[in-house]
């Protein structure tokens, strides 16, 4: 089993749609959690940081379930400039893991007009 | 531009020829990462470093990859007798805390 899994989409959707994406981890013991952006053939950037009390940034919105090991990152209002590779990560930062991030495989989103 | 930078940006070399990559983290930032992403994959962790010692080691990092942070600044990575699965991104990422990570163009390898 993968430690952080995705579903890789692609999911396509029109300018305007509200779109979900969904992650699980696996290590019950990681602290830190992230959604990154990942345009075509660039470096991963960080979206935004994940807490369990949920936290939106604009039109984005992100939510933990610690008790489930889940991450959940929402959309609304899907631009253009949305589509990217969504990257869900965990940071072990407890412990001997020295903040090392573990990547999801990414899930592709593409908006089109 | 005072972000992560990384060199060359591509590299394409043979199959068992050595090579070396470069990263110059964040000027203050103490923790430098080497990962490893190849295509429509997330990028895998390889090697961790604060300041000068190498702290952490992926199981990815065979023993034909080393890595050195000299001084506490830069950081090379380098591959022996490349071969062809070796072809991927190398990400080179630092940061002065624990969390967020930032993250330099990558140096694209191909091995022909």
């Amino acid at each position: 089993r993968k430690e952080v899994e995705q579903d890789p989409g692609p999911f396509n959707v029109p300018e305007g749609a509200t779109v979900a994406f969904n992650c699980t981890y696996s290590n019950s013991a990681s602290q830190s959690f992230f959604w990154y952006r990942q345009d075509c053939r660039k470096e991963p950037k960080l979206l935004m940081s994940v807490y369990s009390s949920g936290n939106e940034d604009g039109r984005f919105t992100a939510q933990l379930n610690r008790a489930s090991q889940y991450i959940s990152l929402l959309i609304r209002d899907s631009k253009l400039s949305d589509s990217a590779t969504y990257l869900c990560v965990v940071n072990d930062a407890g412990g001997t893991s020295y903040g090392k991030l573990t990547f999801g495989q990414g899930t592709i989103l593409t908006v089109h007009p | 531009d005072t972000g992560v930078s990384q060199d060359p940006r591509h590299k394409i070399t043979k199959r068992g020829q050595n090579v070396t990559f470069r990263c110059d983290p964040i000027s203050e930032h103490n923790r430098l990462y080497w990962y490893r992403q190849t295509l429509g994959q997330g990028p895998e962790f390889l090697t961790y470093f604060q300041n000068e010692a190498q702290l952490e080691k992926s199981r990815l990092l065979s023993d034909r990859f080393s890595a050195e942070r000299p001084k506490g600044s830069f950081s090379t990575l380098e591959i022996q007798r490349t071969e062809q699965g070796d072809s991927a991104m190398y990400l080179c990422a630092s940061t002065k805390g624990r969390y967020e990570q930032y993250f330099g163009p990558g140096t694209r390898l191909t091995v022909t």
